[in-house]
């Protein structure tokens, strides 16, 4: 069975101090690994698919990568507007295609 | 804006009775899944429905159902509804050129 761990469950960062999420995963044969960021009470909204072991992708102060086991999210300097649930998700070659199977996500709190 | 219209935003129902929940997804997107997320976890995949047809499902009773339209749109229906079936129920519209899902806003469900 697919298996997502998220750690750590909750952290609080200072505006500007960089810190990285961790996301542990095991699958049958991993066809991409997803992370979302959740406001609350809203949807998760999209911000990175990873493929492969060694691949990254950036997009602001966020730099996702990848090895066979887990995946970082590493923040950058964040602001309060990066205060979010962050959410990994993995989808798996064989069985339902667009299943996902998440982790518990981690609460980031960023203050001033 | 995400391309996925769900509605209601809010619902409170008594336990027993039957609930639908609507989707509305991007044109073009013939897959569509509900996650059911609990307060405090991430989401949990229901089904899956492409080109109108249920064909992958998560670990859910027959009691939870659904159907998709040939305009995109879908339905989740609940029947029997039990305490424990409180929860922001989503709808992913699936297969963009970036891999990812789109996830409309969700509706929070509360049974009483």
């Amino acid at each position: 069975e697919d298996q997502v761990t998220q750690s750590p469950e909750a952290l609080r960062l200072q505006e500007g101090e960089s810190s990285s999420l961790n996301c542990s995963y095991t699958v049958s044969g991993l066809r991409g690994l997803f992370w979302y960021r959740q406001d609350p009470g809203k949807g998760p909204e999209f911000l990175f698919t990873l493929y492969s072991a060694g691949e990254e992708k950036e997009k602001e102060r966020l730099k996702a990568t990848l090895t066979k086991k887990e995946s970082f999210l590493h923040i950058t300097a964040p602001k309060p507007e990066d205060s979010a649930t962050y959410l990994c998700a993995v989808q798996a070659r064989t069985g339902t295609a667009s299943k996902l199977t998440f982790g518990t996500g981690t609460r980031l709190q960023v203050t001033l | 804006e995400t391309g996925v219209t769900q509605s209601p935003t809010h619902l409170i129902k008594t336990r027993g009775q039957q609930v639908t929940l609507r989707c509305s997804s991007q044109s073009g997107h013939n897959t569509v899944s509900w996650y059911q997320q609990a307060l405090g976890q991430g989401p949990q995949f229901i089904f899956q429905y492409y080109r109108e047809e249920e064909n992958g499902r998560g670990n859910f009773p027959p009691r939870f159902s659904g159907l998709q339209f040939p305009n995109y749109s879908s339905e989740l229906n609940v029947n029997a509804l039990e305490l424990d079936d409180s929860a922001l129920y989503l709808c992913a519209s699936g297969g963009t050129a970036e891999g990812s899902y789109t996830f409309g806003s969700g509706t929070r469900l509360t049974v009483v």
